[in-house]
């Protein structure tokens, strides 16, 4: 069974770095053609997609995001990350990791962005 | 970036059908943006039903189907439960990226 966990600070200072990490077990974040994803969404809004990476290394982000945004992966630890720099009040939101195909997500963390 | 459109709201009766669609700004969806449906209820992470435009989870109801009608993807629900009421986003790829539509809030009233 493939399960997803998010992890990471959930308080971030104005203009600092948001940096999250996700725990993937049950499957290889290397291996099988699968894009693994971060995906946000504020408080009462909808889904913001922010970026993937597939399983080759190439990644992709959400072009409004683009220069904020990087996603890195560890396969030692069977780990993806993210990082989303100079943040501001309008970042906060749960941050879930994801397998979309078939649907694996994660729980989700709230990261609040505040001083 | 293109953007992806879904019906605000929506309302079904109980035993009822009612079909969802999710809209590109750039033309006519095909299987090409591989649709994905997701569901979401208060207070819980989404769930996927629905990917690549037909194929289901495991753990997707026998009585939610998806499709491509009239240039949209779409998501059909047919004899709704009240267990059904939640939020739906539909999800499409384009070149090197991925764009959420805005949701709809199913009602079954």
């Amino acid at each position: 069974q493939v399960q997803l966990q998010e992890s990471g600070p959930g308080l971030v200072k104005p203009s600092q770095t948001l940096s999250l990490t996700c725990t993937v077990s049950g499957a290889s974040i290397t291996s099988g053609n699968y894009y693994w994803h971060w995906i946000r969404q504020p408080a009462g809004k909808g889904l913001e997609w922010i970026g993937r990476f597939y399983t080759s290394g190439r990644t992709a982000y959400n072009p409004s995001l683009k220069s904020r945004v990087s996603i890195s992966i560890d396969t030692s630890r069977s780990q993806f990350s993210l990082r989303l720099n100079s943040v501001t009040a309008a970042d906060t939101a749960i941050y879930y990791c994801a397998r979309l195909s078939p649907g694996y997500w994660g729980q989700g963390i709230l990261v609040t962005v505040s001083s | 970036q293109a953007v992806v459109t879904q019906e605000p709201s929506l309302t079904v009766s109980p035993g009822g059908t009612v079909t969802l669609t999710c809209d590109s700004s750039t033309g006519a969806v095909t299987s090409g943006h591989y649709p994905y449906w997701f569901q979401q209820k208060p207070g819980q992470a989404p769930r996927t039903l629905i990917y690549d435009t037909d194929n289901k989870h495991s753990w997707t109801p026998a009585r939610f189907s998806g499709s491509l009608l009239g240039g949209k993807g779409a998501l059909t629900l047919s004899g709704a439960l009240p267990e059904d009421e939640a939020e739906y986003y539909c999800l499409l790829s384009y070149s090197g990226a991925v764009v959420f539509g805005g949701g709809t809030k199913l009602t079954v009233l």
